[in-house]
């Protein structure tokens, strides 16, 4: 069975950073594209970003240049790195399975504000 | 990027009669490899995001077969032949086709 865990969500101050980890089970991680999808509260999904099994990463623009994604395949885990945080990144982010929404986490809380 | 626009928004529903979704792109979600990348979630209030079918017209495993997908092209739909208590919640199409990747906007479906 597929197993998403989501963690490292906080309130933090706008311009600040944090890092986000997903830790994943359950089938094969290493040839499996990975993605972060987000969702502001009382909204509409959002694509974040996603990373492929060899490492090539795409963004969306609204966070492009602000967030990373990366990828450990030792340890079965993808982080997406939040610099320069906004009030607009406030959301639940849920880490995906592949790019197709496979499977869900169950989310980790952004709270960006002063 | 493709915008995807679903109506309606809200769709108050009887149950055990039926329910329709549209999703419509702004470009053809048709891939070069001849494929149609267009998916359908479902998600109950406070629980994340199920995917219910998969390339237009594949249900995933364990979604009930009163769930149906169709369309080509543009223009996709999601219809559930009778409403049951669980269905409710809000539907969202989503295009991987093209980067970068994009969902509609949802409709909730609620029971009259």
């Amino acid at each position: 069975e597929v197993h998403l865990l989501e963690s490292g969500g906080a309130l933090v101050q706008p311009g600040g950073s944090l890092r986000l980890s997903c830790a994943a089970s359950g089938f094969t991680f290493s040839t499996s594209y990975m993605t972060w999808v987000r969702q502001a509260p009382g909204k509409g999904l959002e694509w974040v970003s996603s990373i492929t099994s060899s490492g090539s990463t795409a963004y969306a623009d609204s966070v492009k240049g602000r967030f990373t994604i990366s990828r450990d395949n030792s340890k079965n885990t993808v982080d997406l790195l939040m610099n320069t945080l906004r009030a607009d990144d406030t959301a639940l982010y849920y880490c995906t399975k592949g790019h197709w929404g496979d499977d869900w986490g169950q989310g980790t809380l952004v709270t960006v504000s002063a | 990027d493709v915008v995807m626009t679903q109506s309606p928004l809200s769709l108050p529903v009887t149950l055990g009669q039926p329910a329709s979704i549209s999703c419509r792109s702004s470009q053809s979600l048709v891939d070069r490899d001849g494929n149609t990348y267009l998916h359908w979630f479902h998600q109950r209030p406070g629980q994340s995001p199920r995917r219910l079918i998969y390339k237009v017209s594949n249900r995933d495993s364990g979604v009930p077969d009163r769930f149906s997908g169709s369309g080509s092209g543009t223009d996709f739909t999601l219809k559930i032949s009778r409403v049951e208590a669980e269905d409710v919640g809000v539907y969202y199409c989503m295009q991987v086709t093209h980067w970068p990747l994009t969902f509609g906007g949802g409709t909730k479906v609620e029971i009259k």
